[in-house]
Order: C-alpha cells, then structure tokens, then sequence
C-alpha cells in the first residue's frame, strides 16, 4: 500500500526568507502524482503544487518548487521570499496514475507553517 | 463561477443519529470525492461518485452512505453516529478525466456528543 509521510510537524519562517517542507512516499506504482495542498484556517484546501512522476523536470509555480528525487521517493516543497498568507497547514499527497478505479489521493499528516513578521 | 459548496458549515449530533452533509461541486464538474479529516490529521478517502454511481470507496464502514444527483451535487450520509465519527468532511469535484485537478470545498465539521 501506498504511504505518505510528512516528518515535520511544525516549521516557522521569517517573512521574505526561504523555507523547505519534506515528504517522503511508498509506493511500488512507477507512474503515480505528486500534490502539495495549502489549508489555511478557512480550512479549503487549495492546490499549491503538483508534479507528475514521469516529468524530470522539477515542478514550479511562482514562490513555489519542489525538489523531486524519484529514486529515493522524496518530494520536498520549496517556499521562497515568505509572505504572512503563506501561514497554514500544508499537505503532502499521492495519486496513482492511470488511476482506472483507483483515485482516490493518500495524504500525510501535515506540516503546521507558521510565518514570523 | 461557483466553486464547490458545501453545507451545513457546523452540525453538532448525539450518538446514534444519523446526518446529511451535502455538496455542490464547481460548475462543469462530474465527480465528487468525500474526505473525512480528524483533528490533526490528514484526510481519508470515503468515497467517489461519477455518473451518479460509486466508483470508489475506501476503508469506512457501511454506515457511510453516499449519494449523487443528475445535476452532480452529491449527498454524504452517516447512520448510527459515534463519537470517532467527529471530523471535518471535504467534498472535492473534478472533471473526471485522470489527471483532473481536485477543487474543495471549505468543509462540514461535525461535532458527535
């Protein structure tokens, strides 16, 4: 079975500073996605980031990459120049593809992101 | 343009009663996935709905009741409450092509007394 796992519970940054968020993954699938997903205390969960398994090229979206290392099933979220909207939960999460029947996304537990002024 | 919608916001129950958490997925959307979300935990997949069938479902037991309509609002409901059973509970829609992005909603936090 598939796993996700978030080892960072909590993590704080300074504003306009770089911070890197881990997760790591199981699984055996060699074609499969990779989410970062952002729940502020609104609680709507927005899609930060995504990365196909098949695309070597690191993902990227504005303040946002991540740092894919398929081989050793690593995907670490890169937050650059810190902004005080970037305080929330974040989560890691995985979805097989050519998902038929199979859909559904597994998620780790989170990291709590706090933003300092 | 509507994003997904979900209602009641809050409900609060008693042990063994049953509830209703409805979803309105984004507009042009056909699929709806249930998440249930512990407090300090990542969700867990109930369960999908495409063409107003199951098309998936994960480990929850069949006190967990799904529903979809013809026009793709879903309908997620709960027997027999027990107390594990307080959660946040996500909707998510997508166009139901394998690489559609997830939207969701803000949630339904339940609260079982």
């Amino acid at each position: 079975a598939q796993t996700v796992t978030q080892s960072q519970p909590e993590m704080s940054v300074q504003e306009a500073e770089t911070v890197t968020l881990s997760c790591t993954y199981d699984t055996s699938e060699s074609d499969y996605y990779l989410f970062w997903y952002k729940q502020p205390p609104s609680r709507q969960m927005i899609l930060v980031i995504r990365q196909e398994a098949y695309k070597q090229q690191n993902a990227t979206e504005n303040r946002f990459s991540v740092n894919f290392q398929k081989a050793a099933k690593s995907f670490s979220l890169k937050i650059s120049d810190s902004q005080l909207g970037d305080a929330a939960m974040y989560f890691c999460a995985y979805r097989r593809g050519n998902a038929g029947n199979n859909r559904k996304l597994i998620w780790g537990l989170g990291t709590s992101l706090g933003v300092n002024p | 343009d509507a994003g997904v919608t979900q209602s009641p916001t809050h409900l609060i129950k008693t042990r063994g009663q049953q509830v209703t958490l409805r979803c309105s997925p984004k507009s042009g959307h056909d699929t709806v996935s249930w998440y249930q979300q512990a407090l300090g935990q990542g969700p867990q997949f109930i369960f999908q709905y495409y063409e107003e069938e199951e098309r998936q479902r994960g480990n929850f037991p069949d006190r967990f009741s799904g529903h979809q309509f013809p026009n793709y609002s879903s309908e997620l409901n709960v027997n027999a409450l027990l107390l594990g059973d307080s959660a946040l509970y996500l909707c998510a829609s997508s166009l139901g092509s394998e690489t559609g992005e997830l939207f969701f909603g803000e949630g339904s936090r339940l609260t079982v007394l």
